[in-house]
């Protein structure tokens, strides 16, 4: 399986502000996947990250709002913009590994205040 | 419609066995999953299967599919406390694992002396 880390692995945040997350994996794997995860919910995916083009981003996430960096195929950023108490989650990247099945990074808990 | 549903919360004796069920909606399911989320952990994948599968066994797990049902099963044999967690299920469609994956709301795991 792939070994993913994450930087931070937590934040606490002013309203308005923007945090970028990092998501670092160990061999290069063609898909990277931003989940998030609202207190005490299941996951829900953000955004498929392209490596070379721009992120698909799924139905009520956009890019001004989570913007998708992937300059290479070990690594990706995403960045929570101009955010507000309901941003608070865990974020997690995940990457299809050497199996063909997603394995996930520790993830980031981000809190807005 | 996308809906993977699994009751959340589950209390077993520790040495019994423990059975986490889920249910999804979608016949074109390829590849469904069991993920675990200890507290203030990231997801680790636990086990997959094939919709082409009814059965897979590893060690002390075992995951059952009815797909006429569609309804899925992990069973922990002799539970111990660091099974302590939240078990999530989770489906994927097309032909690989890169597809996009609709998880459950998780199912809480707790276990009694």
């Amino acid at each position: 399986s792939a070994v993913i880390s994450q930087k931070p692995s937590r934040d606490i945040c002013q309203r308005g502000t923007s945090l970028t997350i990092q998501c670092q994996v160990d061999s290069q794997v063609t898909m990277m996947f931003w989940y998030r995860q609202q207190p005490g919910q299941s996951l829900t995916l953000i955004a498929t990250a392209n490596q070379g083009s721009e992120a698909t981003y799924e139905s009520g996430f956009v890019i001004d709002k989570f913007p998708i960096s992937r300059p290479n195929l070990t690594f990706s950023t995403l960045t929570v913009s101009n955010m507000s108490p309901e941003d608070s989650s865990i974020y997690l990247c995940s990457v299809v590994g050497g199996t063909d099945t997603q394995y996930f990074g520790p993830g980031t808990r981000l809190t807005v205040l | 419609g996308e809906d993977v549903e699994q009751s959340l919360f589950l209390s077993v004796r520790e040495g019994d066995s423990s059975v986490i069920n889920c249910t999804y909606t979608d016949s074109s399911s390829t590849y469904l999953y069991w993920y675990k989320q200890e507290p203030g952990a990231g997801l680790q994948l636990l086990t997959y299967i094939f919709s082409n599968m009814d059965m897979k066994q590893d060690q002390r797990l075992t995951v059952l599919l009815n797909k006429k049902d569609k309804h899925l099963s992990l069973r922990i044999a002799d539970t111990q406390t660091g099974d302590s967690a939240i078990y999530f299920c989770a489906e994927s469609r097309g032909y690989s694992s890169a597809s996009k994956i609709i998880f459950g709301s998780g199912t809480r795991l707790s276990i009694r002396p």
